[in-house]
């Protein structure tokens, strides 16, 4: 069975340009996570899919990161224009409803760096 | 708010030595915990949640609510127990994680 997949391994750009990170759960889970870990702090949610449908967005830290999933398969988080602060590693990951509490697969991450 | 506190950035033990990662919460409900572990240059994966009461390559973590704890545990380490660890706390009912800011633990020779 193939994990979960996350595009680029690692991307560097320069602070106003846009990056698209790409997330690719395990197939049959409904439920898609990402979350980020800044330099020295925790891993933080961001937003939670069921399928298609954003349930849960209130990680995201601001309008310029913009999460869709079209078609409830994978999912792209864009940030747009990219700040220094948003360098970090982004995990995305997936889990099965189980109705109990989630127990989450999580892909290599994508690295970002904003310079 | 919630909120999971892990007081030490690095534990560094011998093999064979017990260990005992500590992990406090913070939450007025009833919360699932979990011990999450990252080995080198691998993921992040799910090493044991407290509803399972299970013993994962010999750490157990029991949630002790008067002290809001989860604190991993096993007797006798091992070199390859060398890693990150995160606990991390759902609310019941939810599925957004809340970590920690993680343990690295090293186990020499």
């Amino acid at each position: 069975e193939a994990g979960v997949t996350q595009f680029p391994s690692h991307s560097v750009i320069e602070k106003g340009q846009t990056v698209t990170l790409r997330c690719d759960p395990i197939s049959g889970h409904d439920n898609l996570y990402w979350y980020r870990r800044v330099m020295g702090k925790e891993i933080k949610f961001l937003l939670h899919f069921v399928k298609e449908s954003k349930q849960d967005e209130s990680g995201m830290p601001n309008n310029r990161f913009l999460a869709e999933r079209t078609g409830g398969t994978y999912s792209t988080l864009k940030v747009q224009p990219a700040e220094l602060e948003d360098s970090g590693v982004y995990f995305c990951a997936s889990s099965q409803d189980t109705g109990g509490p989630p127990v989450l697969t999580f892909g290599a991450g994508s690295r970002l760096t904003v310079l | 708010a919630q909120r999971v506190t892990q007081p030490e950035k690095l534990l560094s033990v011998f093999k064979g030595a017990p260990v005992e990662l500590k992990c406090n919460y913070s939450y007025s409900g009833s919360p699932e915990l979990f011990w999450y572990v990252q080995y080198s240059r691998q993921r992040l994966q799910l090493l044991l949640r407290h509803i399972s009461r299970e013993s994962i390559k010999g750490f157990t973590a029991d949630l002790n609510k008067g002290e809001t704890s989860f604190h991993l545990k096993k007797p006798f380490a091992q070199e390859e127990d060398s890693a990150m660890y995160y606990c991390a706390l759902s609310r019941y009912n939810t599925d957004k994680l809340i970590f920690g800011t993680g343990t690295r633990l090293q186990v020499f020779p």
